[in-house]
């Protein structure tokens, strides 16, 4: 398999639930992200980790958690999300996370749904 | 504050051209891109620029010019399969990129 992959594509929960969105690359980049898409919204950047390092949190919430194991996987646990939690999630990789051209490639996204 | 201007949609003929338009405030500046995202897939890369000037890519091209705050993206001979959503993104620093909300292009035959 190539590319970004996610996993599950769609997912719907109630606000009690704990769910976990994976994401994984297999292009050998070293930073990984996790971004947040509203209808007619801008991406909203949630986490980055760069060389399995987190580096980056923009103020996300303590009901969404992280993890990244390694370079190549990425979670973003679940837990006690609100409706308007409901988005596209993307996850995105890059080579690193600290040189100035950063093309990110993206994974199709978990559509998360919370009831 | 960071902010990035797009139009939120816009119409265009199968054969004709558009221009997509996208302005920038911002307190760092490293460069551009230019995403393509169809309804329910990933953004994928169509443009980068970071010097002043015309980007050609076959059938798109993208323009930057850094002291205005402003760049487009250009596409010709337009097909129904560039019926999508286009994303202006900016690099602050290192590798913050801040996003534009996207501008939706409908084409009709």
């Amino acid at each position: 398999e190539t590319g970004v992959t996610q996993t599950p594509r769609h997912l719907v929960m109630g606000m009690t639930n704990k769910k976990s969105l994976k994401c994984e690359q297999h292009l050998g980049h070293n930073a990984m992200y996790w971004y947040k898409q509203s209808a007619k919204k801008p991406l909203e950047l949630m986490f980055v980790y760069n060389f399995k390092e987190q580096t980056e949190n923009n103020s996300v919430p303590s009901r969404f958690s992280p993890e990244c194991p390694n370079s190549s996987h990425l979670f973003l646990h679940l837990h006690t999300l609100q409706p308007e939690d409901s988005a596209l999630y993307l996850c995105a990789s890059s080579q690193d996370a600290t040189s100035g051209y950063n093309e990110q490639f993206f994974g199709p996204g978990t559509r998360l749904t919370v009831l | 504050g960071q902010n990035i201007d797009q139009p939120t949609e816009m119409t265009a003929t199968e054969g004709a051209i558009v221009q997509i338009n996208c302005t920038y405030q911002t307190s760092g500046f490293n460069g551009l891109f230019w995403y393509q995202q169809h309804a329910g897939e990933a953004p994928t890369f169509l443009s980068y620029n970071v010097l002043d000037g015309l980007e050609e890519k076959g059938r798109f091209s993208s323009f930057l010019s850094r002291s205005k705050g402003y760049s487009y993206l250009l596409l010709k001979e337009l097909q129904m399969k560039d019926s999508a959503s286009y994303l202006c993104a900016v690099i602050m620093g290192n590798y913050q990129l801040i996003w534009g909300a996207g501008t939706k292009l409908i084409i009709k035959p």
